[in-house]
Formats: C-alpha cells, structure tokens, sequence
C-alpha cells in the first residue's frame, strides 16, 4: 500500500524557517516524480513545487521562487521542503503527493498533510 | 496567475446526475488534454478521480465521467449517492508557472 506521511509543520512567525519531511513507502520511490501541494484553510489547491526521480529538475510556483526549497533523498525514501522567509499568505497545509508516471501533473497519492502556521 | 472558474456549490438528490463546469483558457483547459479532477473529504487528502479530461483511475466507480468542449471541462457524477458529497477540484496543465492550475473548488451537497 502506497504511503505518504508529511512531518514538520506547525507555528513560525512571519520571516522564520520550517523544513517539512515526507516519509514514502510502499512503492519505489526513486521512480516517481514527487510534488508539494498546499490548501489554505477554507481555500482551494495550490501547486507548490516537485522534483524530478533524480533530484536532477524542480520546478516551483512564481511565489514561493527564492524562499522554498524541494529535495529529496531516494535512499531514504524521502521527499522534503525548506520553507525560508515565511509569509502569513504560507499558511495552510501542506500535502506530498506522487505523480503518475504518465504525466507529472497528475497525482494518484496523497499523504495526510502537515499544517503551516505563519503568524506572530 | 487565476485559478480555474468553478461554481461554488452544486446539489442533488440521491439518483440523480449532476455536473460541475471549469472554465479556463485557451493556455490550460483548452490548450491541453491534461485536465484531471480530484474528489476531498472534509479534514481528508484528495483524491485523483479523472485525468486526461475523461479516464479513470482504477478503482473509481464509472458514476464519475469527464468531458472538454473548448475551455471549458467538466465532471459528471450520474446516479449520486450520499457518500458522493465532497468539495471537487479541476486541475489543468498549462506551459508556464504554476505548471498545474486548480480551480475554487465545488460543493457537492447530495440532499
């Protein structure tokens, strides 16, 4: 059984750093591109960032460019996301999701999610 | 960049068929294939439901379908049932960032 679990989140004030942690098992990790989505509380789905099997692409959303950084490490199944200079718009829950093989935009799994609080 | 144009609550009573529309543009919805949508349970993850406009997943019952007719796509849910009711979110590729685009979001209440 496919399995995303998301650690890391919770309160950080505005301008402070988080590095959230997702452990997948289940399926071969190395052959999947992975992704970060996040949900505003009370809001709709935003596309944050993902990373191709070998660390070798990434790409992210325009407002997170320079402030969020996605990596992973295949030998320990692990996706990751460094979150620096923090903004209250940051908040909201943030999910790991596996891409489908036949189109990186599509996404068969999801983990629980972990929630970012930005506020002072 | 604008999220994709979806109503923001649809209902309808047990048996019968609904449809949510997402409107995009010629540069996501109407450009691409690539229109998926994914189904959430209050306090749960999403759940991929359609990709490429109108396959399923395996596993998910074929009460779900998708369509496209220019910018526009849209989910069908025939013959509801109470367990249906969820928020619902379309999803398009497109070329520049936000690499994939996801509509507001629709309330499905199932009366």
């Amino acid at each position: 059984e496919v399995q995303l679990v998301e650690s890391g989140g919770g309160l950080v004030q505005p301008g402070g750093s988080l590095r959230l942690s997702c452990a997948a098992s289940g399926f071969t990790f190395s052959n999947y591109w992975m992704s970060w989505v996040r949900q505003a509380p009370g809001r709709g789905l935003e596309w944050v960032a993902n990373m191709k099997q070998d660390g070798s692409e990434k790409f992210y959303v325009g407002s997170v460019k320079g402030r969020f950084t996605i990596s992973r490490d295949n030998a320990k199944n692990s996706l990751y996301l460094q979150m620096n200079s923090l903004r209250a718009e940051d908040t909201a829950i943030y999910y790991c999701a596996r891409s489908l093989s036949m189109f990186i935009y599509y996404f068969d799994s999801w983990g629980q999610g972990t929630l970012v609080t930005v506020s002072s | 960049q604008s999220a994709l144009t979806q109503p923001a609550s649809v209902s309808g009573s047990p048996g019968q068929s609904i449809t949510i529309s997402c409107t995009g543009s010629s540069s996501d919805v109407g450009g691409y294939k690539y229109v998926s949508w994914y189904q959430q349970h209050p306090g749960k993850a999403p759940k991929l439901m359609i990709y490429d406009v109108s396959n399923r997943p395996s596993g998910v019952s074929n009460r779900f379908s998708g369509s496209k007719s220019g910018n526009t796509a849209s989910l069908t849910i025939s013959g509801l049932q109470a367990e249906d009711e969820a928020d619902y979110y379309c999803s398009s590729y497109r070329t520049s960032s936000p690499y994939a685009i996801f509509g507001g979001g629709t309330k499905l209440t199932v009366l």
